[in-house]
């Protein structure tokens, strides 16, 4: 069985800059979900997705980050402007339900200069 | 608000000692309590979790952990270490089941020869 997939894995952009992260979640998982790791803490979660509908975006920054789940598949998460407090991993997690274990991708490392 | 406590951002132990890592959490219902184990370039992988059926839980890789109410703990232990231990673990409390979990900051294991 496939994991989760993300892509890219690294990126480098300057502030101010936008950019995407896409995530593809375990074949048949509804549940995804996005978290921020900052280097030297744990992950925090950002939004969390049920099929293409938003569960809880309460931790989302949403004067800058942007996430959508269309079809109830894959997920693109956005930031624009991308601000140097913005350099971490973001990391894609599923789930076969909101009540099963979650599963993470392998993250995208993202350094804001 | 349910919150989580690594006691330790560093432990280093000698192969074949005992690794003992440190979580206290705070919760204002019954939590659900995960130890999940990163590698280096990768996502999280699942070690273990308590739901609330059998205190000492056993997970892979021969890691268990016990949940202690009364002193708000679930610490992680492993009775002979290897060298392939060596990782970061993040314990994590949800008070709603599989949900919104919350990470603690990490502990990084290191095991010398």
């Amino acid at each position: 069985e496939a994991g989760v997939a993300q892509s890219p894995r690294y990126k480098i952009i300057e502030k101010r800059q936008s950019v995407a992260f896409w995530c593809n979640p375990i074949s048949g998982h509804a549940t995804l979900y996005w978290y921020q790791q900052i280097l030297g803490q744990g992950p925090k979660l950002l939004i969390q997705f049920q099929n293409n509908g938003v569960v809880d975006d309460s931790q989302l920054p949403k004067d800058r980050f942007s996430a959508e789940r269309l079809k109830g598949v894959d997920s693109t998460l956005k930031i624009q402007p991308a601000k140097l407090e913005d350099s971490a991993v973001y990391l894609c997690a599923s789930s076969s339900s909101t009540q099963e274990t979650q599963y993470f991708g392998p993250g995208t490392r993202l350094l804001v200069l | 608000a349910q919150s989580v406590t690594q006691l330790g951002s560093h432990v280093s132990v000698s192969e074949g000692a005992l690794v003992l890592l440190r979580c206290n959490y705070s919760s204002s219902v019954p939590p659900y309590l995960f130890w999940y184990v990163q590698y280096p370039n990768q996502g999280l992988q699942l070690l273990l979790k308590y739901t609330s059926a059998a205190t000492l839980v056993k997970g892979i890789n021969g890691f268990e952990a016990e949940f202690k109410k009364s002193e708000t703990s679930f610490h992680l232990t492993k009775p002979s270490a290897h060298m392939s231990d060596a990782a970061e673990y993040f314990c994590a409390v949800s008070e709603r089941g599989y949900n919104k979990l919350i990470f603690g900051a990490g502990t990084r294991l290191a095991v010398h020869p």
